[in-house]
């Protein structure tokens, strides 16, 4: 079973900021929060991580909730290539674990 | 540094047959796993390895099997096709460290198989 959950879709107008919620509130103290985006039919692609701060790069940001329950990807700008399923998981960095993909939010960007 | 490779990219097979996808990880990562991705079942774990063994493994039949070279790179096979068997394989590597796997993946582009 997904240890997360998204919601299924979101829009956001080109230029905006899109802020994408993901419920995680059975992770253990050594998981991190993961987010990929996949672009139709190609590979998932990595996009950010973090364990309970708040992390930024190139692409996003990720906030965590002071309780590790929940998080947000932030695309602070959006375009129309960010049009994509975005996947928030759960993930530890040493160990051995399966990885459960959920369904994802499928984030249209609007012109 | 070049990413994930993953061989063929598309494949036609019918039912019956067997088939063996490639995956190259991205040069030092020595952890391999392996996803099948359907649009009624999204993307589901297969398997992972390091260091030519298998580490996890997934909730799919027999029938899906796969193993780590030396060099890190790994196949997975499938043998006796069925239908349900046509969808998008994804590989991803990862580091690894002596401590076990985990972290970061990066996929491959996948192989997009179809079972007639």
């Amino acid at each position: 079973d997904a240890k997360t959950t998204q919601p299924p879709s979101m829009d956001c107008a080109e230029g905006r900021a899109a802020n994408l919620p993901c419920n995680h509130s059975t992770i253990s103290g050594n998981e991190y929060v993961y987010w990929y985006r996949q672009i139709h039919s190609q590979g998932p692609q990595y996009i950010i991580h973090g364990l309970k701060n708040n992390e930024t790069n190139e692409m996003a940001s990720l906030i965590i909730t002071e309780d590790r329950k929940s998080s947000t990807l932030i695309l602070p700008h959006a375009t129309l290539r960010d049009t994509a399923v975005y996947y928030c998981i759960v993930r530890v960095e040493r160990g051995y674990q399966k990885v459960t993909f959920g369904t994802g939010t499928k984030l249209q960007v609007i012109p | 540094k070049a990413g994930v490779t993953q061989t063929p990219r598309y494949l036609i097979k019918t039912r019956g047959q067997q088939v063996t996808l490639s995956c190259s990880p991205i040069s030092g990562h020595r952890s391999v796993s392996w996803y099948q991705q359907t649009p009624g079942q999204g993307l589901q774990f297969l398997f992972e390895y390091f260091s030519e063994t298998q580490r996890n493994k997934g909730n799919f039949p027999g029938r899906f099997s796969g193993r780590q070279f030396s060099n890190s790179r790994s196949e997975m096979n499938v043998s006796t096709l069925e239908l349900g068997d046509s969808a998008l394989y994804l590989c991803a590597s990862s580091l690894a460290r002596p401590s076990g796997i985990g972290g970061t993946q990066y996929f491959g582009p996948g192989t997009r198989l179809l079972v007639l």
